[in-house]
Formats: C-alpha cells, sequence, structure tokens
C-alpha cells in the first residue's frame, strides 16, 4: 500500500522560506509524477505544482516565480520549497501522487498524503 | 490558464436523493477531468477519473459523465457517508486546475 508521509510545517514569519517535504513508501518515485496542493482554511484546493522522477516539472503559474520542487530518488522523497513567505500563503499543504494513464494530460491523484498546515504570521 | 467552474455551489439534500453536480471547462478538455471527495479534516479522495471511470472501490451510486466542456457527478442515491465537498480537476493543461468546490449538506 503506498502511503505518503508529510512533516509538519510549523510557524513562518513573512518573507521566509516554507520547506516541506513528502516521504512515500511501498512505492518508487519512478513512473510518476508527484503533485502538490494546497488548501487555505475553510476554502477550496489550489494546484501548486509537480515534477516527475527525471526531474521534469511543472507549476501554477501564479507561484512559478516563488516555487522549487524537487525529487530525491534515492531517498524516495520529494520537495516543495516556497519564498517569500506571506499571510496568503497560510494553508494546508498536500502532497500526492499522480497516476499517468499516457500522455500529457492523462493523470490522477491516487494517494495523499495526510496535509500538515503552513501558518504564515508576524 | 484553464478556469473550472462548479455548480451549484452548495446544496441541501436527503438521504436518497439522486444529486447531479455539474463542472464547466472554459474551454474544451477532452475527457480529462477528475472528481474528488473531501470530507472535513482529509485530504481529498479520488471517485472518478477520465471522466467517467470509476476508481476501484468506489461504490456504484457514484458515476460520472461528459466530455469537452460540460461534467457531471451523479450520486444515484445519497447516502449518509456522502455528506462532503466535491472538486473536480482538470488536467488537459499542465498547469491542473480545481473547480471551487460543492459542499453537499443534510437537509
Amino acid at each position: 500500500q503506498v502511503q505518503l508521509q508529510q512533516w509538519d510545517a510549523g510557524l513562518l514569519s513573512p518573507s521566509e522560506t516554507l520547506s516541506l517535504t513528502c516521504a512515500v513508501s511501498g512505492g518508487s518515485l519512478i513512473g510518476y509524477y508527484w503533485s502538490w496542493i494546497r488548501q487555505p482554511p475553510g476554502r477550496g484546493l489550489e494546484w501548486i505544482g509537480e515534477i516527475n522522477h527525471s526531474g521534469n516539472t511543472n507549476y501554477n503559474p501564479s507561484l512559478k516565480s516563488r516555487v522549487t520542487i524537487s525529487a530525491d530518488t534515492s531517498k524516495n522523497q520529494f520537495s516543495l520549497k516556497l519564498r517569500s513567505v506571506t499571510g496568503a500563503d497560510t494553508a494546508v499543504y498536500y502532497c500526492a501522487r499522480a497516476q499517468n494513464l499516457g500522455g500529457r494530460s492523462n493523470f490522477y491523484s491516487d494517494y495523499w498524503g495526510q496535509g500538515t498546515l503552513a501558518t504564515v504570521s508576524s | 490558464d484553464i478556469q473550472m467552474t462548479q455548480s451549484p455551489s452548495s446544496l441541501s439534500a436527503s438521504v436518497g436523493d439522486r444529486v447531479t453536480i455539474t463542472c464547466r471547462a472554459s474551454q474544451s478538455i477532452s475527457t480529462f477531468l477528475n472528481w474528488y471527495q473531501q470530507k472535513p479534516g482529509k485530504a481529498p479522495n479520488l471517485l472518478i477519473y477520465a471522466s467517467s471511470v470509476s476508481r476501484s472501490g468506489v461504490p456504484s451510486r457514484f458515476s460520472g459523465g461528459g466530455s469537452g466542456t460540460d461534467f457531471t457527478l451523479t450520486i444515484s442515491s445519497l447516502q449518509p457517508e456522502d455528506f462532503a465537498t466535491y472538486y473536480c480537476q482538470q488536467t488537459y493543461s499542465s498547469f491542473r486546475t480545481f473547480g471551487q468546490g460543492t459542499k453537499v449538506e443534510i437537509k
């Protein structure tokens, strides 16, 4: 059974960098895309970006200038860095596995981490 | 960017009701459309992918359909455990956007 484990993000001050890691167990990074999605309190889901094991990435254009997603196949984990955070970045952050059925568009997220709350406050 | 608009934003229904949620894309996305269910405090859970394919283990009362710009998620007979928020997501674009969600509440 594939499991995605996230660690606490905690409290950040404005302008700091949010760093999150998602550890994958029960499966390999290879052959999948790995995503980050966030959800501000009481609001909907926002897709942040994704990476595959080869390091190919796609990002939300509105966050692209501040976001880096990386993957470490040796540790079977992937990470998110979001720079220069503000209160608008306060959210629960989820990692997820994106299954590709073929082609550049046929994806779905079948396994998710438990989510971690990142709070940005001075 | 492809905008995804769900309707309604919320609805009240009774156990046993048939419920339909609509998701409209701002441009054609073929059938690259997924549906997720989210309960409070929990991660989203995949229900339907590729517009109409049910994930293994999802109850048969959930069905999806549509292509191009208009899609539906139907719950044929609402059960107590179905009260949740539902999200559509397009994956046609490499910027994979979600709808704003539809909250299904108990009448």
